[in-house]
């Protein structure tokens, strides 16, 4: 039983950068990739980005390069998710989701963290 | 970019009827497709990978189909506490580029 547990909620301004991290406990980091999805107030899901911790590097969709970064920490079994250059528009609840293996097959997420508020606000 | 599109955006259903949920991808993403069932408040949960599996501890009233480009979710049964919005997802392409569809709310008529 693996449990992902992230940090807290963050208010930050416009142009500044964040830094969410989450800490995996249970199962063998490394045999799994870590993602990052997040949601927008009343929107769906969007799958941000993600790492196969200690096999790196980290992939992005388009729309985040450059503004964010993931990394993982093998030694204490956490990843770690910055966005850059805050605007209103990344307001959102932010979960670090857990991949069933390393494979293409298995990237479906079976376990999420309870997820970060990130508010952006002048 | 692969797109997901979920139909209808809202499904209502009388409890005990059944509930069919459809999503269609862009491309072919044979059956590297999961669902996601996300109730008011709450975090996702897994409910079906690989199209047609059920993860663990879901119901048997769950089910799902498809392989391709179409998809389809189906509640065998409609009980209260499946008023939700789900999501399917495609996990098929790398670099990975994952795509969630936009969703569709079960609610109770």
């Amino acid at each position: 039983q693996v449990q992902l547990v992230q940090s807290g909620a963050e208010v930050k301004k416009p142009g500044s950068s964040v830094k969410v991290s989450c800490k995996a406990s249970g199962g063998t980091f490394g045999n799994y990739a870590i993602s990052w999805v997040r949601q927008a107030p009343g929107q769906g899901l969007e799958w941000m980005g993600g790492i196969i911790p200690l096999f790196g590097p980290a992939n992005y969709i388009q729309k985040f390069q450059g503004r964010l970064t993931i990394t993982a920490d093998g030694s204490t079994s956490t990843a770690y998710m910055e966005l850059s250059r805050l605007r209103s528009e990344d307001t959102a609840i932010y979960y670090c989701v857990k991949s069933r293996g390393r494979y293409l097959e298995e990237w479906y997420f079976d376990y999420w963290g309870q997820g970060t508020l990130v508010t952006v606000s002048s | 970019e692969i797109v997901m599109t979920q139909s209808p955006a809202t499904l209502s259903v009388s409890p005990g009827e059944g509930a069919t949920l459809s999503c269609r991808a862009s491309q072919s993403v044979t059956s590297n497709v999961a669902w996601y069932q996300q109730k008011p408040g709450q975090t996702p949960r897994l409910l079906i990978y690989g199209a047609s599996t059920r993860a663990t501890g879901i119901p048997a009233r769950f089910s799902g189909s498809g392989s391709g480009t179409e998809f389809t979710l189906t509640i065998s049964s409609l009980q209260s506490e499946d008023c939700a919005v789900y999501y399917c997802q495609q996990y098929n392409n790398w670099p990975p580029t994952w795509t969630f569809g936009q969703g569709t709310k079960v609610e109770i008529k």
